[in-house]
């Protein structure tokens, strides 16, 4: 089956460093995305991972591992306006996306 | 940002209605998307468009139906309106199936009573 697992919530301190883990299971694979998505807002993409290895972006960084079937968001020098939900999705062979339930990030001062 | 727009943005009707949410588009792109986020649950696909009048059924499309008979508006309509169908809908576009990402509306909070 298809399935996509991600933590459901985690906690970190304003200005530390946090890593959001996601494993996925596709019929055929052809990427992973990563969106941010604030408490009653719509998502927004973060970065795609198609390659193995380390994508980054200021201050995220997006990691692939294609032979273990798993991927991070790396989130670093954290601050307040990162709370939100963090959302994983997998493309199958048909690029048709599987999504993550999301991992809700609480950032405390 | 990507111009989508949806409406309405808040909706309470009742069992047994039918419930026509709207998505608009000026970004020209050939991809639209309804999807359904719902506590606990990653968005399920509704239904999803790759041209006008070219539509195909995703993972959660009982009870839904779509209409695109022009580029830019992509229609969702609850035939009969289901307590089990309370959500936030959310419609996207894309360029593109492969690596494009998707760009999503505001959203649609659906309570049916």
């Amino acid at each position: 089956g298809q399935n996509i697992d991600q933590p459901t919530e985690m906690t970190a301190t304003e200005g530390a460093i946090v890593q959001i883990n996601c494993t996925y299971q596709t019929s055929g694979f052809n990427g992973l995305f990563w969106y941010q998505q604030h408490a009653g807002e719509a998502p927004t993409f973060l970065s795609y991972n198609v390659l193995d290895g380390l994508e980054e972006k200021g201050r995220f960084s997006s990691f692939l591992s294609r032979s273990k079937g798993y991927s991070y968001l790396l989130l670093k020098e954290l601050q307040m306006k990162d709370s939100a939900s963090y959302l994983c999705a997998g493309t199958d062979s048909n690029y048709q996306l599987i999504w993550g339930a999301g991992t809700k990030l609480i950032i405390k001062p | 940002d990507a111009g989508i727009t949806q409406s309405p943005r808040h909706k309470v009707t009742e069992t047994g209605t039918p419930v026509t949410l709207r998505c608009h588009q000026t970004e020209n792109h050939r991809y639209m998307y309804w999807y359904r986020q719902d506590p606990g649950h990653g968005l399920r696909l509704i239904h999803y468009s790759y041209g006008v009048k070219d539509t195909d059924k995703g993972e959660v499309s009982d009870g839904y139906s779509v209409s695109r008979s022009k580029t830019e508006d992509f229609l969702l309509t609850l035939e009969s309106a289901t307590s089990s169908q309370t959500s936030v809908y959310f419609c996207a576009i894309s360029e593109s199936t492969d690596i494009s990402p998707l760009h999503f509306g505001n959203g649609t909070r659906l309570t049916v009573t």
